[in-house]
């Protein structure tokens, strides 16, 4: 079974901190990694991706991949209210059954970001 | 246009009725997804369709049938569902179904079994 493992946290920040996602991931030939962020009642929204080990950052986002250790991470740097909302780690897994990649996702962050 | 949209936003069914939900696309990407997404859970993928072609069936039970009429149009037909099927039914959209591609979502269609 190929996992992704997100700590379903609640992670309480403060308003103008920096909010810190951690996801690990066990499939070794896992190419890309996405953070969707997700609303209550709403559909996920891509917020990054990253395929590279180091940083990419977009905004206020920065995405880490370090594929030896087999994590990604995201950091929300100043912190706002409405940051508030679950944060899916999702990992491209080839398949092996099948021709095709497969996104997995882990069971999601959730984060709530207090004024 | 960059957005996935799905018809409709809520559903209500019984178990014998058929029903059918409806995704589009007009980024012309060429796969399409369809996940099930229950609460407090991340999605769950059923289906792939790649070029139009259905390449990824996640084992998913014969009363969920996929239909792709065309690259920008993905349907759901749904018959004899069961009430644990109850949950939001998400489409996606990508470039194509290679590894390097965003997969966008639509906002869904919150489906009730009876």
């Amino acid at each position: 079974q190929k996992e992704v493992e997100q700590n379903s946290g609640p992670l309480s920040v403060p308003e103008g901190a920096i909010a810190s996602l951690n996801c690990t991931y066990s499939d070794r030939g896992s190419q890309s990694f996405f953070w969707y962020r997700q609303y209550s009642g709403k559909s996920p929204e891509l917020i990054m991706f990253i395929y590279s080990n180091g940083d990419k950052e977009d905004g206020r986002f920065t995405a880490q991949l370090n594929k030896a250790s087999q994590y990604v991470s995201l950091l929300i740097r100043d912190s706002q209210p409405s940051d508030s909302a679950t944060y899916l780690c999702a990992v491209n897994i080839e398949m092996e059954t099948t021709a095709g990649n497969k996104l997995t996702f882990g069971g999601g962050t959730r984060v709530l970001v207090k004024p | 246009d960059t957005e996935v949209t799905q018809t409709p936003k809520h559903l209500v069914m019984g178990m014998t009725n058929k029903k059918s939900l409806k995704c589009e696309q007009h980024m012309g990407h060429r796969a399409m997804y369809w996940y099930k997404q229950k609460a407090k859970k991340p999605p769950e993928l059923m289906f792939v369709y790649s070029y139009e072609k259905l390449s990824i069936n996640e084992s998913v039970p014969s009363r969920f049938s996929p239909e792709c009429p065309n690259s920008s149009l993905l349907n759901l037909h749904l018959h004899a569902l069961q009430p644990e099927d109850s949950a939001l039914y998400l489409c996606a959209s990508s470039y194509t179904s290679g590894s390097m591609n965003e997969q966008f979502f639509g906002p869904g269609t919150r489906l009730t079994v009876l």
